[in-house]
């Protein structure tokens, strides 16, 4: 597609449930990244993918957090047993190999955790 | 680690005024990128900046980095309405360090 595609836009879900977030990058970004973004806060760095290469967990808050990444495609963050503190904008940003033309960054799923 | 600081946290203008935001890093960056976030909206990314002592212009803003590249500024001349968001800075280093960005109001 032309933009960063994540699914669902918003998401609602109970404390203790599991969610799955999805990323779609654009076709041919090597590098994947995973931020989220509580009220009013700043871009909280959870996990990066480049390439083929291990991907940089550093991020993740807590061992409840994991991210795949398909086929060097599509990634999956998934939230284990979820708490309110989970809430937040989850964003996924995609980039060329090369740089200069900045992280392209997907509109956002909205998780609330009720 | 390396960190980015960014000031001010919050910026209210009377439109037409200016606005600047700057960042700070304790470490040499090898470039740093500019992003405007709207109320509701995601980050979209401006610019990058590369060399010591570079200066680019888009319109009404300026981008500047630092000779010693280690902090950069953004510079908006006679502020519109439109120009409210929050800017961010990026430093790449694989992972995306990314300023706590500056909060423009503007007034009509």
């Amino acid at each position: 597609g032309a933009g960063v595609s994540q699914s669902p836009s918003n998401k609602v879900t109970e404390k203790g449930k599991d969610v799955e977030l999805r990323c779609d990058p654009i076709s041919g970004h090597t590098a994947l990244y995973w931020y989220r973004q509580s009220l009013g806060q700043g871009l909280e760095f959870l996990i990066y993918f480049q390439g083929n290469s291990a991907p940089d967990k550093s991020g993740l808050p807590s061992d409840r957090f994991s991210a795949e990444r398909t086929g060097g495609s599509v990634s999956t963050l998934t939230i284990q047993r979820t708490q309110q503190e989970d809430s937040a904008v989850y964003l996924c940003a995609s980039s060329p190999t090369w740089t200069g033309y900045g992280y392209t960054f997907g509109s956002g799923t909205r998780l609330t955790v009720v | 680690g390396q960190q980015v600081m960014q000031i001010p946290q919050y910026q209210h203008v009377q439109e037409g005024e200016d606005f600047t935001t700057y960042c700070n890093s304790s470490t040499t960056l090898s470039n740093i990128q500019w992003y405007k976030q709207r109320p509701g909206g995601h980050p979209v990314f401006l610019i990058q900046l590369v060399k010591s002592g570079e200066v680019k212009k888009q319109k009404r803003l300026t981008f500047q980095f630092g000779e010693a590249k280690k902090n950069s500024s953004l510079h908006i001349t006679a502020t519109q309405t439109t120009d409210v968001g929050t800017y961010f800075c990026l430093s790449n280093t694989g992972k995306l360090i990314f300023g706590q960005g500056t909060t423009l109001q503007v007034k009509p």
